[in-house]
């Protein structure tokens, strides 16, 4: 469990500010995802990572913004653009890039705005 | 498009009764599916792929083609399996895991 973290547990902000979620990993894993957790909608995904200094847009990337200048951090942006940025939000890593394989979730980022 | 469908919010039962929480998918390719687990303040994890065909904490998981359906199934349920449950839906080649929207069991004594 401790392979991944996630820094804060909790934050909170006002509105019109960016803000930007910490997802490290140790494991050497190959690829990064950030999800975003809702009562009633699931796990959702807003960016993933493939390789270092490459990623791809997810279902719902309007607002965000990421990096991945290394393979252990893959920092996640949360702008004023974002229409609704109060929720949880799962970092998750996985060993190789093909389908099969599981993904490890950190303990995730529970972000409030108002 | 891929999806997954969780049809039942919340699956409430009895302890020692049996457990089927249903996942249906829809993928034109060839699937990977997964069952992950919630557990009150733990991490999202992994709690069984079809791929291994293995039974883990007494929970089993059939892929159906046919029905495309990957229902999780467990004989006698426990307290302890009192969690949020989510099937999700991978490809070969396919880099991505789509979600269902997540099944809560509770289990009462």
């Amino acid at each position: 469990d401790g392979g991944i973290t996630q820094s804060p547990k909790y934050l909170f902000r006002k509105e019109g500010q960016n803000v930007t979620l910490s997802c490290e990993q140790n494991l050497n894993h190959d690829a990064m995802y950030w999800y975003r957790q809702d009562p009633g909608q699931g796990l959702r995904l807003i960016y993933y990572s493939q390789i270092v200094n490459d990623f791809q847009k997810g279902d719902i990337a309007e607002g965000y913004s990421v990096s991945r200048e290394k393979k252990e951090s893959f920092p996640l942006t949360v702008t004023s653009a974002q229409k609704n940025p109060t929720a949880f939000y799962l970092c998750a890593t996985k060993m190789g890039t093909s389908g099969g394989y599981e993904q490890y979730f950190g303990p995730g980022t529970r972000l409030t705005v108002t | 498009a891929q999806r997954v469908t969780q049809p039942e919010k919340l699956l409430s039962v009895f302890k020692g009764a049996p457990v089927e929480l249903k996942c249906n998918y829809s993928y034109s390719g060839s699937p990977e599916l997964f069952w992950y687990v919630q557990y009150s303040r733990q991490r999202l994890q992994l709690l069984l792929r079809h791929i291994s065909r293995e039974s883990i904490k007494g929970f089993t998981a059939d892929l159906n083609k046919g029905e495309t359906s990957f229902h999780l199934k467990k004989p006698f349920a426990q307290e302890e399996d009192s969690a949020m449950y989510y099937c999700a839906l991978s490809g070969t080649g396919f880099q991505k895991l789509v979600f269902g929207t997540g099944t809560r069991l509770l289990v009462s004594p």
